[in-house]
């Protein structure tokens, strides 16, 4: 079965800077890569996600990256905000049409500091 | 977007005992989604609920220690069984969003947080 690492498991960065998530999946016939974003407390919502057709997605200050060829994938966080702390999951499945089981990485707990 | 409404949100129980899940969805869905989050874990896929069949249940998971319903396409149910404190975790449904894929851009519920004593 599909196996996705994340690291790292922690990342604090001070409030403007970048923030880099890196995750690797196993399967190469893996085609649907999402993240989410769980604050602490909350349910885990989905932030952004990237289709294996497409090498890079951007929506306002976050974006993701996919190497097929590596099977990697990353997610950037540009002039990050306290609001921005969180704990991020990246998944990959095989999406492409009824059931396909997500499988998570590990988590990467993000914090901003002000 | 799903609006999904899962109670308890949280509960105590003694070892021993058993907890039904409530999961409710605001629309029709095929397929719901069973996961377990153990503190500062990841999400782990307990089983999938189908209406009008069995329960599909993912390695390490066994129906008799989570029994699942699924009367109509719009509510199921988790049972944690025979708890133990091991069973303490989240447990979190899940449907997928609407379209040809089903099972992408998760939408869940609040969780239910369980400690066992």
């Amino acid at each position: 079965g599909e196996n996705v690492e994340q690291h790292p498991s922690t990342l604090s960065v001070q409030e403007g800077d970048s923030a880099v998530i890196k995750c690797t999946y196993s399967d190469s016939a893996s085609n649907y890569f999402p993240w989410y974003k769980q604050e602490l407390g909350k349910r885990p919502q989905l932030i952004i996600d990237i289709r294996s057709n497409v090498g890079e997605k951007k929506d306002q200050r976050i974006a993701v990256t996919l190497n097929k060829t590596a099977k990697h994938f990353s997610l950037h966080i540009t002039e990050t905000q306290p609001e921005d702390s969180a704990v991020y999951f990246c998944a990959a499945s095989k999406g492409s049409g009824g059931y396909q089981k997500v499988t998570f990485g590990t988590g990467t707990k993000l914090q901003v500091i002000p | 977007s799903a609006v999904i409404s899962q109670k308890p949100s949280r509960d105590i129980c003694q070892r021993g005992t058993s907890l039904t899940i409530q999961c409710q969805v605001d629309s029709q869905v095929t397929m719901m989604f069973w996961y377990r989050q153990q503190p500062g874990q990841s999400l782990t896929l307990i089983a999938t609920a189908n209406q009008g069949s069995e329960a599909t249940y993912e390695s390490g998971f066994v129906i008799d220690k989570f029994p699942i319903s699924r009367p109509n396409l719009t509510f199921s149910t988790l049972t944690v069984s025979n708890m133990s404190p091991e069973d303490s975790s989240i447990y979190l449904c899940s449907v997928g969003g609407q379209g040809s894929a089903t099972n992408e851009k998760l939408f869940f519920g609040s969780g239910t947080q369980l400690s066992v004593l």
